[in-house]
């Protein structure tokens, strides 16, 4: 089956800064990633996501990148704001097995007023 | 924020005890989904109901027993739980429209404590 990594663990960022999370993937017929965020005591929620059939995809301060021949996928978030901090989890969706996603470990990203 | 719903929001029980989960969606969705988030492990995918049919099982300990009666209500009954089975259980639900799974979308979870 899939399997999802992601890096880093943690990340602390001062307020205007970048933060920059990234995911691997194993299963090359993957071809649907979403991100989600996950605020203290809240439910994930879906922050961006991109096909298998797009490099980039951008939506104000947040984008996120695919490369499928190195099977990773990362999100950026530019000028960081306090509210952004929270819990970030990638996911992939294979091709064929429609219904299962399988998530990435979470990161923690604190950003420091 | 009130398109899917669980309920109890807090749940503590003895190992001895039965409980049941509930979730209810109200977007129209015909796929829901049960995850448990552990601390520190990335979410665990337990049970897939697609048009009220269950089409994943993760090997799931039987001591969970998932029930979905219609396309906008999921169950997930609780027997003999182990003190390791304490997390947060995430009901999910999405679309699927010829065979792509759109977002998915999660309801604010059940804290169950395992005493």
């Amino acid at each position: 089956g899939e399997n999802v990594e992601q890096h880093p663990s943690t990340l602390s960022v001062q307020e205007g800064d970048s933060a920059v999370i990234k995911c691997t993937y194993s299963d090359s017929a993957s071809n649907y990633f979403p991100w989600y965020k996950q605020e203290l005591g809240k439910r994930p929620q879906l922050i961006i996501d991109i096909r298998s059939n797009v490099g980039e995809k951008k939506d104000q301060r947040i984008a996120v990148t695919l490369n499928k021949t190195a099977k990773h996928f990362s999100l950026h978030i530019t000028e960081t704001q306090p509210e952004d901090s929270a819990v970030y989890f990638c996911a992939a969706r294979g091709q064929y097995n429609f219904n299962k996603f399988y998530f990435g470990s979470g990161t923690k990203l604190n950003v420091k007023p | 924020e009130t398109g899917v719903t669980q309920t109890p929001r807090h749940l503590v029980m003895g190992m001895t005890n039965k409980k049941s989960l509930k979730c209810e969606q109200h977007l129209g969705h015909n796929a829901m989904y049960w995850y448990k988030q552990s601390a520190k492990k990335p979410l665990e995918l337990m049970f897939v109901y697609s048009l009220e049919e269950r089409v994943e099982n993760n090997s799931v300990p039987s001591r969970f027993s998932p029930e979905c009666p219609n396309s906008s209500h999921l169950f997930l009954h609780l027997h003999t739980l182990q003190p390791e089975d304490s997390a947060l259980y995430l009901c999910a639900s999405s679309q699927e429209a010829d065979g792509t799974q759109e977002t998915q979308y999660f309801g604010p979870g059940t804290r169950l404590l395992v005493l």
